[in-house]
């Protein structure tokens, strides 16, 4: 069974800061990973999805990585923002449920002015 | 377009109502997901559909039964609720299962009474 895990559950930083997010998985089998943002009581937005072939992937100021033998994956932010401020959730596949998200607890970031 | 569209965005019911949760997407993708989110909490899967059949559900109470009438459409019918199942309702498309990048809707928060 896949689980996967996040930190840190929140993070405080002030604007203009780099900032790193991780997520850790249990199953090595992994064939992708994604990360999204959800706003508070809204929809989940995509982020990137890291296929297991891949290393990294990057979107404008965000830079995704996947590295399956440590089990980790990690999300910079580069220069936040305020609008940046969100919960930020990573997901895996669960398992042997094809088309099932594990889901991280998410970390919450605010980005102070 | 990246867009999956849900109605309504709030509903209250009763326990004795019967409602319908309705999610549309036009990206041509042939999976559809629910998911269910109660607060501070990721996400949890509840059903996948695959080239319009069901594929996965996730041990779901009957009282939500869901329905994919076409590759761009997929309901979700309510029926004797529990005020423990009000929640974030999401749902999700990928091209196909699996493999591919899952694209949220901005949900229905449900409230039972």
């Amino acid at each position: 069974k896949q689980e996967v895990t996040q930190i840190p559950a929140a993070l405080s930083v002030p604007e203009g800061e780099n900032l790193v997010l991780n997520c850790s998985f249990t199953d090595s089998a992994i064939y992708n990973l994604q990360w999204f943002r959800q706003d508070h009581g809204k929809g989940l937005t995509s982020l990137l999805l890291i296929q297991s072939s891949q290393r990294e992937q990057t979107s404008g100021r965000l830079n995704a990585s996947l590295d399956k033998s440590s089990g980790r994956s990690t999300l910079y932010i580069a220069a936040s923002q305020p609008g940046d401020s969100a919960t930020y959730l990573c997901a895996g596949p669960g398992g042997t449920s094809y088309g099932k998200l594990t889901f991280g607890q998410g970390t919450i970031l605010t980005v102070h002015p | 377009d990246t867009e999956v569209t849900q109605t309504p965005k709030h509903l209250v019911m009763g326990m004795t109502n019967k409602k319908s949760l309705k999610c549309e997407q036009h990206m041509g993708h042939r999976a559809m997901y629910w998911y269910k989110q109660k607060a501070k909490k990721p996400p949890e899967l509840m059903f996948v559909y695959s080239y319009e059949k069901l594929s996965i559900n996730e041990s779901v109470p009957s009282r939500f039964s869901p329905e994919c009438p076409n590759s761009s459409l997929l309901n979700l019918h309510l029926h004797a609720l529990q005020p423990e199942d009000s929640a974030l309702y999401l749902c999700a498309s990928s091209q196909w299962a699996g493999l591919h990048e899952q694209f949220f809707g901005p949900g229905t928060r449900l409230t039972v009474l």
